[in-house]
C-alpha cells in the first residue's frame, strides 16, 4: 500500500531551524498537510494545501514542496515546540487519506 | 467555535460491538465531510473512515473495512462509527475530525474516546 515516509526523530536547538520532511511519489498531485501534536493532547493543523497556515498559527510554521517530498520548516524553534509532527494527503487513487509515521521533533 | 464530543468508549473483549458517536457543534455540521482517526497508545495517527456532507460517499481504511461502518445524522449534528468484531488492534484512541472543504485538510479535531479491546 502506499505509504508518506517521514523521519522518526529530527532535533533542534532553541532558536535554530527544524526541517521535517514527506515523501511520496504521489505528492504533488494533491497538496500535503501538517499536523502538531503535543503529548496527551489532539493533533493541531500547522499547515494545509503545501504551504497555507490557519490564522491562528505562528509564522515560525511554514510548509513546502519540491517534487515528490513535502517540508515542514520551523524556524526560530522553542520549547514549546516539541512534539509529534505528521504529514496527511488525501490518495484519488485509493480513495484513502494518508497519514504519515509521524516525526519526533527533540529541543535540545 | 467548532467543538466535537466523542463518546462511547470502553473496554470490551474480543469479538464486541461498539457504537462511536460525536457531537458537533458551532458549524454547519451538514456542509462537511467527516472523519475518523484512531491512534494505538504510542503509535503514530491512523485514518478510519471517511463520509461526506450528504452521507453518500463513503471510504475505509483496508484495516477496518467490513467491519466498521461510519453514518451521520445532519438533523442532529453527530456522526457515527459501528465498530465489530473488534480485535485488540483496534484499541486506540479514535478521533472525530472535520475536514476541510478547500483542501481537504482535518481542520478540527475532538479531543478523542478510548477504545480497549481485551480479553
Amino acid at each position: 500500500s502506499y505509504v508518506l515516509t517521514q523521519p522518526p526523530s529530527v532535533s533542534a536547538a532553541p532558536g535554530q531551524t527544524a526541517r521535517i520532511t514527506c515523501g511520496g511519489n504521489r505528492i504533488g498531485s494533491i497538496g500535503v498537510h501538517w499536523y502538531q501534536q503535543k503529548p496527551g493532547q489532539a493533533p493541531v493543523l500547522l499547515v494545509y494545501d503545501d504551504s497555507d497556515r490557519p490564522s491562528q498559527i505562528p509564522e515560525r510554521f511554514s510548509g513546502s514542496r519540491s517534487g515528490s517530498t513535502a517540508t515542514l520548516t520551523i524556524t526560530r524553534v522553542e520549547a514549546g515546540d516539541e512534539a509529534d509532527y505528521y504529514c496527511h494527503m488525501w490518495d484519488h487513487i485509493s480513495e484513502h487519506h494518508l497519514l504519515g509515521g509521524g516525526t519526533k521533533l527533540t529541543v535540545l | 467555535e467548532v467543538q466535537l464530543v466523542e463518546s462511547g468508549g470502553g473496554l470490551l473483549q474480543p469479538g464486541g460491538s461498539l457504537r462511536l458517536s460525536c457531537a458537533a457543534s458551532g458549524f454547519t455540521f451538514g456542509s462537511f465531510p467527516m472523519d475518523w482517526v484512531r491512534q494505538a497508545p504510542g503509535k503514530g495517527l491512523e485514518w478510519v473512515s471517511y463520509i461526506n456532507s450528504a452521507g453518500k460517499s463513503i471510504y475505509y481504511a483496508d484495516s477496518v473495512k467490513g467491519r466498521f461502518t461510519v453514518s451521520r445524522d445532519n438533523a442532529k449534528n453527530s456522526l457515527y462509527l459501528e465498530m465489530n468484531s473488534l480485535r485488540a488492534e483496534d484499541s486506540a484512541v479514535y478521533y472525530c475530525v472535520r475536514d476541510g472543504l478547500v483542501a481537504g485538510d482535518f481542520d478540527h479535531w475532538g479531543q478523542g474516546t478510548l477504545v480497549t479491546v481485551s480479553s
